[in-house]
């Protein structure tokens, strides 16, 4: 139980372009999603918190027209990368909470975005 | 907000030997700390948890131990084998209702065969 799928696993695009990032959990119903950032041999940083139905809170410092979450059902966040340029180049993982049962964030496998 | 500050950043270990990787965290509020560990270009997996009111936790060969007062836990792996090698982070959060988690900086375990 508890898995968390990512799509895509990898993506590259052009500058300026945007990118949409899903998040699904499979087999539990996620009221909380997080969004990680991790830059090569470096930990996660954390971007924003997602909850269904309402709006992503975001972190200090991370630009949240440029990193839009949409949290629209209890197994969907979507994560979308706008106007990217190269800098935005990175590994973006998300992970999912079941509910009130549990605190334990269980991850997806990752997208790892190229930005030409 | 926290700050968990996690050592060895690097540790080698010859197969068989036992590791050990510290972290210690900032804010006496944190009441839940799990382990991952993440194999290069995959997930972060949780392989063990703790929670403020135990101080110390067993599954198999992986423990972990609490010490509130201090404000640190740590991890240990005994009977290292090949497969432990990877990146393992430590983390902690303020549990239900704040289950946002602050990462350390994550520690290298290499298993030497």
């Amino acid at each position: 139980g508890a898995v968390v799928s990512q799509h895509p696993s990898w993506v590259i695009c052009k500058s300026g372009t945007s990118v949409k990032i899903e998040c699904r959990s499979l087999d539990f119903q996620a009221t909380t999603m997080f969004w990680y950032r991790q830059f090569p041999k470096q930990s996660l940083m954390l971007m924003a918190t997602s909850n269904e139905g309402s709006k992503a809170t975001y972190e200090q410092g991370v630009e949240k027209d440029k990193f839009l979450i949409n949290h629209a059902s209890l197994t969907l966040s979507t994560l979308t990368v706008t106007s990217a340029h190269p800098e935005d180049s990175s590994f973006y993982i998300c992970s999912a909470m079941g509910g009130r049962a549990t605190d334990t964030q269980y991850f997806g496998p990752g997208t790892r975005l190229t930005v030409l | 907000g926290e700050n968990v500050e996690q050592h060895p950043s690097t540790l080698s270990v010859q197969e068989g030997d036992s590791a050990v990787i510290k972290c210690t965290y900032s804010d006496s509020a944190s009441n839940y700390f799990p382990w991952y560990k993440q194999e290069l270009g995959k997930r972060p997996q949780l392989i063990i948890d703790i929670r403020s009111n135990v101080g110390e936790k067993k599954d198999q060969r992986i423990a972990v131990t609490l010490n509130k007062t201090a404000k640190h836990f740590s991890l240990h792996i005994t009977e290292t084998q090949p497969e432990d090698s990877a990146v393992y982070f430590c983390a902690a959060s303020f549990g239900f209702g704040n289950e946002k988690l602050t990462f350390g900086t994550g520690t290298r375990l290499t298993i030497i065969p």
